[in-house]
């Protein structure tokens, strides 16, 4: 069974610090990997997706890498903005379609 | 495009009453799901569905379940509620069926269960 982990829990860095997100899976049969943003009583919003044939994925101040040999991929988010803080949520999309969720990583940016 | 919708945003209920949980996308979208999240466990799939008609069980389907009359509704009930099914619940939808797509999320359903 996919289990999909991301560490840490939570996370606080100072406003312009580069924040490093990680998320890590054990089965390497996947069709792609999301990350989403989650908001203080609000829905999900997706950041990135990443095909399993890809490397990585960059979208303004965002990019994300995928390494599927080792289960694991890191969202970076470059030069924090209290704005970003969220909770960051990976998902797996396995094999059936299906989509397997971390627990997420909580960040507050300080200004 | 509204994208996905879900109504309502919050309920009350009693252990035993029964309830549906809306959700409508208006993206024209095959694949349709719902999530709970419970603090500390992300999201868990109870039900989701790959076109009109089609419908099949998650991971947590017990206590629920669904029907996929039009590709737009993806409506979930409650027969019984118990305190164990408090939650956010979640919709989501996607264009296509094989996983290679994006998943749209609706805002969400705060539910308690006394």
């Amino acid at each position: 069974k996919q289990e999909v982990t991301q560490i840490p829990a939570a996370l606080s860095v100072p406003e312009g610090e580069n924040l490093v997100l990680n998320c890590s899976f054990t089965d390497s049969a996947i069709y792609n990997l999301q990350w989403f943003r989650q908001d203080p009583g609000k829905g999900l919003t997706s950041l990135l997706l990443i095909q399993s044939s890809q490397r990585e994925q960059t979208s303004g101040r965002l990019n994300a890498s995928l390494d599927k040999s080792s289960g694991r991929s890191t969202l970076y988010i470059a030069a924090s903005q209290p704005g970003d803080s969220a909770t960051y949520l990976c998902a797996i999309t396995d094999s059936w379609g299906k989509l397997q969720f971390g627990a997420g990583t909580q960040v507050v940016v300080t200004p | 495009n509204a994208g996905v919708t879900q109504t309502p945003k919050f309920q009350v209920l009693k252990t035993g009453q029964s309830m549906t949980l809306q959700c409508a996308q208006d993206m024209n979208h095959e694949y349709m799901s719902w999530y709970r999240q419970d603090p500390g466990m992300g999201l868990r799939l109870i039900h989701y569905s790959v076109g009109a008609g089609i419908t099949d069980q998650g991971e947590v389907p017990n206590g629920y379940n669904v029907s996929r009359s039009t590709t737009e509704d993806f409506p979930l009930r409650l027969l019984s509620a118990a305190p164990s099914q408090t939650s956010v619940y979640f919709c989501a939808s996607r264009s296509g069926l094989a996983g290679a797509y994006e998943q749209y999320f609706g805002p969400g359903t705060r539910l308690t269960v006394t």
